[in-house]
């Protein structure tokens, strides 16, 4: 099974540059990688999901190395109001959730 | 259009007791996803469905079950609840072929005194 392991917590100022860095090395074949972001009182929202390489969206990058054994997200020119708890996720929903696993998350908090 | 509607929101009940909680997901979506969250073991998949029929099934004990309607709308109900079973449940639904986002619910709080 695919253990993701992430950093508890991160603090950075508004208009930086985040990247958080999810490991995941016994990622399998058919995994892929999912972001989401959650705010207090909310469910997860899906921010990006890559299987290698890198992938970009209007929000967010997810830089994926050959070996897959790890993943960071990085989020541009961040503001307040991406303060909050960014999870990865590995797995390959919803085809087969029985080995997906949720990181324990990192709490993002922005500054001015 | 409407999002993932979980309801209710927060419920209180007793040991012993059992419960049900009722998700209906976006429209046209046929996969419902359940999961639990705790501060102590992060975010757990329970189960999912699709077309009425359990296909995966996460690592909880039979206390935790759920079933799926024809109109995709999904109930989980959990017996005997026990302390530990207070938490936030999370409903999310995605749509079947595309292997990408799930749309969450915003989740019942529930606690168990």
């Amino acid at each position: 099974l695919a253990k993701t392991t992430q950093p508890i917590s991160m603090d950075s100022y508004e208009g930086q540059e985040v990247n958080i860095t999810c490991s995941h090395n016994n990622i399998a074949t058919n995994d892929y990688i999912t972001w989401y972001q959650q705010f207090p009182s909310q469910g997860p929202r899906f921010i990006i999901q890559g299987y290698k390489t890198k992938v970009t969206n209007e929000v967010a990058s997810l830089f994926i190395p050959a070996d897959r054994k790890s993943s960071t997200l990085s989020l541009p020119r961040v503001s307040l109001s991406d303060t909050a708890v960014y999870y990865c996720l590995v797995g390959d929903p919803p085809y087969n959730n029985n080995d997906m696993r949720f990181g324990a998350g990192t709490r993002l908090t922005v500054k001015p | 259009k409407a999002g993932v509607t979980q309801t209710p929101r927060y419920l209180i009940k007793t040991r012993g007791q059992q419960v049900t909680l009722s998700c209906s997901p976006i429209s046209g979506h046929r996969s419902v996803s359940w999961y639990q969250q705790t501060p102590g073991q992060g975010l757990q998949f329970l189960f999912e469905y699709f077309s009425e029929t359990q296909r995966n099934k996460g690592n909880f004990p039979g206390r935790f079950s759920g079933r799926q309607f024809s109109n995709s709308r999904s109930e989980m109900n959990v017996s005997t609840l026990e302390l530990g079973d207070s938490a936030l449940y999370l409903c999310a639904s995605s749509l079947e072929g595309v292997r990408r986002e799930a749309f969450f619910g915003q989740g019942t709080r529930l606690t168990v005194v």
